[in-house]
């Protein structure tokens, strides 16, 4: 079985803080992926990677920033958390194609007051 | 337009009938696409993949896929109360760089 995992389940921040949000897959997956989930918006992509030290812009990177430095690992920064950053972070990796199937970590609730 | 487009429902059906949810897309050349569910303040864990024209059954779950129409559904039969959750369809867009896009699920509640 695909084993995703989060750092954290839930997490509560004060307005300007740096957070780190770490993401570890077990299945050698190329690809690995960071959402944010609000209702009403649904799922958006934030940033994600095909390849170590590799990373593209999603839908929404503002605010954010990740790094990739070992394959199985993915991490979301927030450089200085802001109260409209508060939400659902989901990491999600895949293997081949981007568009092949992806398989979800259980998620991070932040949030920042 | 939306790149998948889903109904948000809810979508209330009694328990043991057959709930039928529908998603479309607006890629013609897509070739990829998936149905997750997503309990509350769960994440999303796949039920079914499909990559084929017609129909994929597995369990109480069936997938219809039909490119000409742009459209994919899931069928739930002998729906029960366990099944109430937000179902998400996805699609790989190739005109956004081959990623998935998911359309913005619809709730359904399985009424004991």
């Amino acid at each position: 079985d695909v084993k995703v995992t989060q750092s954290s389940r839930y997490l509560v921040k004060r307005t300007g803080e740096k957070v780190f949000l770490e993401c570890v897959q077990d299945m050698d997956h190329e690809n690995m992926f960071w959402y944010r989930q609000d209702p009403g918006l649904g799922l958006r992509l934030i940033y994600f990677s095909y390849d170590v030290k590799m990373k593209e812009k999603g839908d929404i990177p503002e605010g954010y920033s990740v790094s990739r430095e070992k394959k199985e690992r993915f991490s979301l920064i927030l450089e200085s958390a802001s109260t409209n950053q508060t939400s659902m972070y989901l990491c999600a990796s895949s293997s081949g194609s981007a568009g092949d199937t992806q398989y979800f970590g259980p998620g991070t609730r932040l949030t920042v007051l | 337009q939306k790149e998948v487009e889903q109904n948000s429902g809810p979508l209330s059906v009694p328990e043991g009938a057959i709930a039928s949810l529908n998603c479309t897309y607006s890629d013609r050349v897509s070739q990829s696409f998936f149905w997750y569910r997503q309990y509350s303040g769960k994440s999303p864990e796949l039920i079914m993949s499909i990559y084929s024209n017609g129909d994929k059954e597995d369990g109480r779950f069936t997938a219809q896929l039909n490119k000409a129409s742009q459209y994919v559904s899931l069928l739930i039969r002998d729906s029960q109360p366990s099944d109430s959750a937000t179902y998400l369809c996805a699609v790989n867009i190739p005109a956004a760089g081959n990623k998935l896009t998911f359309g913005g699920g619809t709730r359904v509640l399985v009424k004991p």
